[in-house]
């Protein structure tokens, strides 16, 4: 069964401050992913990435960047967190032969 | 516990016909259903629902939510070899976050 599990589920945090979001997949799936979802919005690309140390910029990278220093971990870094950037936070990860993404269960964050 | 079903979960078909894809939820305090169509590495948005009875259009594709019933369906009629891909139904509720459906594989043959 896979699991894609990521690190809160709800997240509060002051204008400024520097955010961490972690992601986490136990099915050894090379590419991940980070997305935000906002209201009336679909699924915005933020970042991905298709191997340790590996990076892309999705749609929306501004304000945000990445690491991935483990294969099962990918970490998405807000540097100073604007209220903008209160949104759900969705982490997926697919192997290289189904390209099926599976979902965590989201972070919500909110910036005040 | 929150969840949604999709079914079918594979579907084989030639290139013309038209196929009706089916999504269940569970979940409280709903807000939102959403359609998403996944080819190579992202998903693309289709639709979000809200509004029970509803349709919502896009060129071949329908889709329909019954909130009474709690089910969505996906249609897509004329289908053509581009229409491959995983169909996937996530659905929003209200203070809590995203459940995703399995998704639906969708082959369209020519």
């Amino acid at each position: 069964d896979v699991k894609v599990t990521q690190s809160s589920r709800y997240l509060v945090k002051r204008t400024g401050e520097k955010v961490f979001l972690e992601c986490v997949q136990d099915m050894d799936h090379e590419n991940m992913f980070w997305y935000r979802q906002d209201p009336g919005l679909g699924l915005r690309l933020i970042y991905f990435s298709y191997d340790v140390k590996m990076k892309e910029k999705g749609d929306i990278p501004e304000g945000y960047s990445v690491s991935r220093e483990k294969k099962e971990r990918f970490s998405l870094i807000l540097e100073s967190a604007s209220t903008n950037q209160t949104s759900m936070y969705l982490c997926a990860s697919t192997s290289d032969l189904t390209y099926e993404q599976y979902f965590g269960p989201g972070t919500r964050l909110t910036v005040t | 516990e929150d969840k949604v079903v999709q079914s079918p979960l594979s579907l084989v078909v030639h290139e013309g016909d038209t196929v009706t894809l089916n999504c269940s939820y569970e979940v409280t305090n709903f807000r939102s259903l959403l359609w998403y169509k996944q080819e190579k590495k992202a998903p693309t948005f289709l639709f979000m629902l809200t509004s029970s009875g509803i349709e919502k259009k896009s060129g071949r594709l329908s889709s329909i939510l019954d909130k009474k019933e709690l089910f969505s369906i996906l249609n897509i009629t004329a289908t053509q070899t581009g229409d491959s891909a995983v169909y996937l139904c996530a659905v929003e509720a209200y203070g809590q976050n995203f459940v995703f459906g399995p998704g639906t594989r969708l082959s369209v043959l020519p």
